[in-house]
């Protein structure tokens, strides 16, 4: 069973406005942990944020920050103020805590274009 | 601290060849991924270590696939003999933390892998 859902192969945005970009996932662990990695064309997956499912509020590092809304098990990644460099594929992951292991499962990603 | 190094960059082989990869991770972490990223799609676990031993490998392709992690520290990752599916990004990752969700995962810029 898909584990990460991500329903948007493609969005864009114009600079300086912010972009919403979906992730839903499904786990029966109470421990488990959401990531936001970035791949611009290059090829590289640059870690972008981290979400705990124990954590009180919302994850934010600079212009990112996680919608979390545990109950709908939705995490999505707000980005804003978006830059041309911000032009990248974003993956959604999860890695569930506990006895199961860690591994860390992606979704299938969101091509985002930032027009200027 | 230098990063996840992976070589080589590129391959181009013919099916039924063999091939092997390279990589080494951030010194310290315990934790070594080995992904396969096939174009358009999320990346996908291939085997997993910890220290030198293994963690999980439930979606390696074992009848063609091989990997170790020796000394735990490199790993090398061995197709033999490759098919054309095979074609693909093979991502290596690194992270400190062992069985909890939080650790995020450091990636190498992975080796570009086309099979003819």
């Amino acid at each position: 069973a898909q584990k990460i859902t991500q329903t948007q192969p493609g969005m864009f945005v114009q600079e300086k406005e912010a972009v919403t970009l979906d992730c839903t996932y499904d786990t029966s662990d109470p421990s488990y942990g959401l990531f936001w990695y970035k791949q611009p064309s290059s090829g590289e997956m640059i870690f972008l944020i981290y979400q705990g499912s124990y954590d009180q509020q919302n994850a934010t590092e600079g212009r990112y920050s996680l919608n979390f809304q545990k109950a709908r098990k939705s995490a999505n990644l707000v980005i804003s103020a978006s830059q041309l460099g911000d032009s990248a594929m974003y993956f959604c992951a999860m890695r569930e805590g506990g006895t199961s292991g860690s591994r860390l499962t992606f979704g299938e990603g969101t091509q985002l274009t930032v027009n200027p | 601290e230098a990063g996840v190094a992976q070589s080589p960059r590129y391959k181009i082989i013919e099916k039924r060849q063999s091939v092997a990869f390279w990589c080494n991770p951030i010194s310290g972490h315990a934790t070594l991924y080995w992904y396969q990223q096939i174009l358009g799609q999320g990346p996908k676990l291939l085997i997993q270590f910890q220290n030198n031993g293994v963690v999980d490998d439930s979606q390696l392709p074992k009848d063609r696939f091989s990997a170790e992690r020796l000394k735990g520290v490199d790993s090398t990752l061995k197709i033999q003999p490759a098919k054309l599916e095979d074609s693909a990004v093979y991502l290596c990752a690194s992270s400190q933390g062992g069985r909890g969700p939080n650790s995020p995962l450091h990636f190498g810029n992975g080796t570009r892998l086309t099979v003819t």
